[in-house]
Order: structure tokens, then sequence, then C-alpha cells
């Protein structure tokens, strides 16, 4: 199984400030035929289901505002919030889609300073 | 709008059944890839199942094999996830969720609110 490893667990940022999240895989969702990441990033609020912000590792969801952007390649990605709104405040996690099981990584929890 | 509505969930006993399900609307359900994630309270994700589009091919977490079996319904616009042999490590809330492209092999875009499974005697 891929393991998923995010870092930090808890974040605290001030508004307006630039917010990162990090996220390594036990080994590499790259899928050479196609040079794309199967990588997601997700945004759980309380009491809500997860929100798909971006896929193969940058791509933004429709809707998604730009101040979120994802990077990486192989093994190591970044979530990246340039700058925090209160509205940001939730968890966080990334997700490999490309070998089952499909797996999370343990979340970040972000928070306002 | 597109949207996916989860039920079934409920309270029951170590060993029991529950048979959950999704309804999906605003979209055409059978070109898509479904799963079902479920949240244990307080703590992360955790892929349980998925089927393919016409319901052939199906995928389960080594812990839930032969226990938890994924169906769907394409007339009906439904997904099924039936749980047998349940246990205490089960209780979770349960989300169905669309892989959004055309394969198996893509983002979850699109979940339920979620149903809630808890098993306790």
């Amino acid at each position: 199984d891929i393991v998923m490893t995010q870092s930090p667990d808890s974040l605290a940022v001030s508004l307006g400030e630039r917010a990162t999240v990090n996220c390594k895989s036990s080994q590499s969702v790259l899928y050479s035929s196609n040079n794309k990441n199967y990588l997601a990033w997700y945004q759980q609020k309380p009491g809500q289901p997860p929100k798909l912000l971006i896929n193969w590792a940058s791509t933004r969801e429709s809707g998604v505002p730009d101040r979120f952007s994802g990077s990486g390649s192989g093994t190591d990605f970044t979530l990246t919030i340039s700058s925090l709104q209160a509205e940001d405040v939730a968890v966080y996690y990334c997700q490999q889609y490309y070998s089952t099981p499909y797996t999370f990584g343990q979340g970040t929890k972000l928070e306002i300073k | 709008q597109v949207q996916l509505v989860e039920s079934g969930g409920g309270l029951v006993k170590p060993g029991g059944s529950l048979r959950l399900s999704c309804a999906g609307s605003g979209f055409t359900f059978s070109d898509h890839y479904m799963s079902w994630i479920r949240q244990a309270p307080g703590k992360g994700l955790e892929w349980v199942s998925y089927i393919s589009s016409g319901g052939v091919t199906i995928h389960n977490a080594d812990s839930m094999k032969g226990r938890f079996t994924i169906s769907r319904d394409n007339a009906k616009n439904s997904l099924y996830l039936q749980m047998n042999s349940l246990r205490a490590g089960d209780t979770a809330v349960y989300y169905c969720a669309r892989v959004k492209g055309y394969g198996s092999s893509d983002a979850f875009d699109i979940w339920g609110q979620g149903t809630m499974v808890t098993v306790s005697s």
C-alpha cells in the first residue's frame, strides 16, 4: 500500500499570510506513460464532507479560489494557500489514486494565528 | 444540481449487518465509477471500495474484504454498500463519492453528506 504522510499535523497562520502543507508518498505516484501525478488535495470543514480542491497534483477544481495551488511530482507534494482567509480554516488531506487501496494522508489542521 | 444522498446508517450490534444506499442526481450516474469512503469519529479518511461504471469491476480495501460488498443499480441511479459481521472499529461516517473522470483513477469530485454507522452493544 502507498503510505501518504502529511506535515505538519497542525498549522497556525495569520490572516493574509501564506500557508504551506506538505505531503509525501511512500512510492512515486507519477505515471510515466502520461506524465501525470495521481494526487489530489481536499478541504474538510467541521460537519461537512471533504471538498476536492486540486487533482493531478496541480489542477485546481472549478470554482476553487486561485489562492490555492498545488505543486510537486513523484513523491513530494505541496498545497499552498497564498493569502490565508478566515474561511480557509479546515483540515486538509492529500490522497493518491495511483493504485488501490487509494490512501489519504492523516490530515493537516489549519487554524488562524 | 449534482448531488449524492446517502441513507441507511444507524446503530447496530457487533456481528450485525447494515445496507447503505446512495442516490445520485444531476449527472449521468452510469458514466462514473463510484466509491465508498469512511471516517471514524475525529479521525481521517479511509477508502473502502470502488465499483466501475457498469458494475463489473470492484476493488475493496483489505480490511473490509469478505465483509463489505459494493454494488450499484444504474437504472435507479443508486449505489449500495452491504456491510456484514460489523465490528466496533467500523463505526464511522460513510460517504459515497463520485470518481471525477470516466475511469477508476481520478479524484473524488462529488461527495454525499455521509451517513453515520455506529456499532455498539
